[in-house]
């Protein structure tokens, strides 16, 4: 199985702050995704990435940036910490093509106060 | 874009009897549906998955249907065991070798009454 590490479990800033949530896998795939998980609304994603220093935007990136700057590490980044980003932050690997199992991370709850 | 809607958003049903949990998808080049549970304070964890080649799917007391024409798919799971207390997410992609993500219904609350 791919293993997927987040650098925290929990992570409480203050808002305006910067913000970096860290995701390792070590099975050398292509594909990252970073989702975030609120109640009542599932699991949303944020960005993806499918090769080095390769990015593309999900369904809400606004607030976010991203950085890929090798293979195993795909970092989001909140440039100016807000409340309503206070949430559960979850990163996947996969490999491309039809294997398409994607497997997630620990996760890292944030609150922003 | 795609779109997943997912019912219900809870379930309580008796030990010992099934459950099914039902999600409609909108994008009909949509090729993958997998089905994944989240125990409480644990990751998304894949319990089974469906292609648009195939109608239906089993594992155990799992199963997993697919109707391509209504747009629809279900995850039924026979015998509930207490252990099958959690919230279940049904996802929908196409899968062309590209990097997309997974678009996620909302969530289902499974609890498995005593």
């Amino acid at each position: 199985d791919v293993k997927v590490t987040q650098s925290s479990r929990y992570l409480v800033k203050r808002t305006g702050e910067k913000v970096f949530l860290e995701c390792v896998q070590d099975m050398d795939h292509e594909n990252m995704f970073w989702y975030r998980q609120d109640p009542g609304l599932g699991l949303r994603l944020i960005y993806f990435s499918y090769d080095v220093k390769m990015k593309e935007k999900g369904d809400i990136p606004e607030g976010y940036s991203v950085s890929r700057e090798k293979k195993e590490r795909f970092s989001l980044i909140l440039e100016s910490a807000s409340t309503n980003q206070t949430s559960m932050y979850l990163c996947a690997a996969r490999s491309p093509g039809d294997a398409y199992e994607q497997y997630f991370g620990p996760g890292t709850r944030l609150t922003v106060t | 874009g795609e779109n997943v809607e997912q019912h219900p958003s809870t379930l309580s049903v008796q030990e010992g009897d099934s459950a099914v949990i039902k999600c409609t998808y909108s994008d009909s080049a949509s090729n993958y549906f997998p089905w994944y549970k989240q125990e409480l304070g644990k990751r998304p964890q894949l319990i089974i998955d469906i292609r648009s080649n195939v109608g239906e799917k089993k594992d155990q007391r799992i199963a997993v249907t697919l109707n391509k024409t209504a747009k629809h798919f279900s995850l039924h799971i026979t015998e509930t065991q207490p252990e099958d207390s959690a919230v279940y997410f049904c996802a929908a992609v196409y899968s062309g070798g590209g990097a997309d993500g997974l678009t996620f219904g909302k969530g289902t609350h499974l609890i498995i009454q005593p």
